[in-house]
């Protein structure tokens, strides 16, 4: 079954804005990841914040954690057309030894 | 190219027939997970390997559905006598794992798309 809810289902936005992306989750996560599909391809890692850790950043990515909320957002900076993709939250639930459980995902559209 | 593959990556069968994917991962990668994914929906977790050793498998993997990594490097996920409701995207992943640890980012494969009609 899936472990997350991202909200929203989609978004289309301008280039150049900021795309925020938010996942709610329902269990204890050991970490939380954030994927990104192209359209009929595999799936590629973006970022992995740790349950321990409220914030992290790689490039144009800023992902928060707040588990008292079970939630966690993916914020894309200075958006790009290429950033199209359907975006995926994943959690590794406690004591679930990494398998991943993921959310339904968000397509996300960047016009040019 | 030194990514995850998958062979084939499609496959249209009918209803009732056998049908094996095979996986090739990372070479240096000890663990290995198949997943599922519908239109629409995120991948779903099946099973997985570390090294040779199957440790874990989902409700969603029934008695027609078996896999196997018989020397710790590739996999193969057969579904015998299939259904309509098996067409789904069906994705390989693996990962370099130390020890205990779950911190660890999952290398995707392009996926095998089965068709059942």
């Amino acid at each position: 079954s899936q472990q997350g809810e991202e909200d929203p289902q989609a978004l289309s936005i301008q280039e150049g804005e900021n795309a925020t992306m938010n996942c709610s989750y329902k269990t204890s996560i050991n970490n939380l990841q954030w994927y990104r599909q192209n359209s009929g391809r595999g799936l590629v890692h973006l970022i992995l914040i740790r349950s321990n850790e409220r914030e992290k950043h790689s490039g144009r990515l800023r992902v928060t954690l707040d588990t008292s909320k079970k939630s966690s957002s993916l914020l894309i900076t200075a958006s790009r057309a290429a950033d199209t993709a359907s975006y995926f939250c994943a959690t590794v639930r406690t004591g679930a030894n990494s398998k991943l459980t993921f959310g339904k995902g968000i397509t996300l559209s960047v016009r040019p | 190219d030194t990514g995850v593959s998958q062979d084939p990556r499609h496959k249209i069968t009918k209803r009732g027939q056998n049908v094996t994917f095979r996986c090739d991962p990372i070479s240096e990668h000890n663990r290995l997970y198949w997943y599922r994914q519908t239109l629409g929906q995120g991948p779903e977790f099946l099973t997985y390997f570390q090294n040779e050793a199957q440790l874990e498998k989902s409700r969603l993997l029934s008695d027609r559905f078996s896999a196997e990594r018989p020397k710790g490097s590739f996999s193969t996920l057969e579904i015998q006598r299939t259904e309509q409701g098996d067409s789904a995207m069906y994705l390989c992943a693996s990962s370099l794992v130390y020890g205990a640890t779950s911190y660890n980012e999952q290398f995707f494969g392009p996926g095998t798309r089965l068709t059942v009609l």
